[in-house]
């Protein structure tokens, strides 16, 4: 199975601020990876998928990149609706589809 | 607008079966496949099993393997999540999700989830 390490577990960033979320495979994942927010409270929703491309309705302030087994989730100019955790997910080498353990963002 | 509905959770004791089932509507439910993916509390997200758009072909995590089995009815447009043997472990919130178009990839949409509570 692909392992998903994603970092760090929490992050504390004030209004305005940009922030980076990180996100290793355990071997290439050939840029098969998405990205979710979840809002407290509720379900998750697709941000980013093919590791760089915006899923429909999604802000431009958020964005992805990487490639083999190095990505990221770029969030540009950190707005109050932004609070959530986010985690990534391989679906390269599947069963089974893997997911990160998840980055809880919160307003300094 | 894509929408999913699961409902059939609740407390169920060790041992003891349940089925979850997921409405879809607002897509041709018939050309996508379809997943169920666990969350449990305050823990991280699990994919658990995934179904082709034809029903003919399914995918399980070895946890459930044997004990859970995902099914469809096209007719109807709905999914379900028959799940035997119930451990402590398997309390969670499923979620039921929309692969992408491409099939097999991302998942491009969520229901709300159904809490699943395995306990004496």
């Amino acid at each position: 199975d692909i392992q998903m390490t994603q970092s760090p577990a929490s992050l504390s960033a004030s209004l305005g601020e940009t922030v980076t979320i990180e996100c290793r495979a355990s071997e290439d994942i050939y840029s098969n990876l998405a990205w979710y927010q979840q809002k407290p409270g509720n379900s998750p929703q697709l941000l980013i998928y093919d590791a760089n491309s915006l899923a429909d309705g999604v802000p431009s302030r958020f964005s992805g990149s990487g490639s083999g087994t190095q990505y990221s989730l770029k969030i540009n100019s950190l707005q109050s609706e932004d609070v959530a955790s986010y985690f990534c997910q391989q679906y390269n080498n599947y069963p089974p589809y893997t997911f990160g353990a998840g980055t809880k963002l919160e307003l300094k | 607008e894509v929408q999913l509905v699961e409902s059939g959770g609740g407390l169920v004791q060790p041992g003891r079966s349940m089925k979850l089932s997921c409405a879809a509507s607002g897509f041709t439910f018939n050309n996508y496949d379809m997943a169920w993916v666990c969350q449990a509390p305050k823990k991280g997200l699990e994919w658990v099993a995934t179904i082709s758009y034809d029903g003919i072909n399914t995918y399980y995590r070895d946890s459930v393997k044997g004990r859970f089995t995902i099914s469809r009815d096209n007719a109807k447009s709905t999914l379900y999540l028959q799940m035997d043997s119930l451990r402590s472990e398997d309390t969670a919130t499923y979620y039921c999700a929309r692969h992408d178009n491409s099939g097999y990839g991302w998942f491009a949409y969520w229901g709300q989830g159904t809490l699943v509570t395995v306990s004496s």
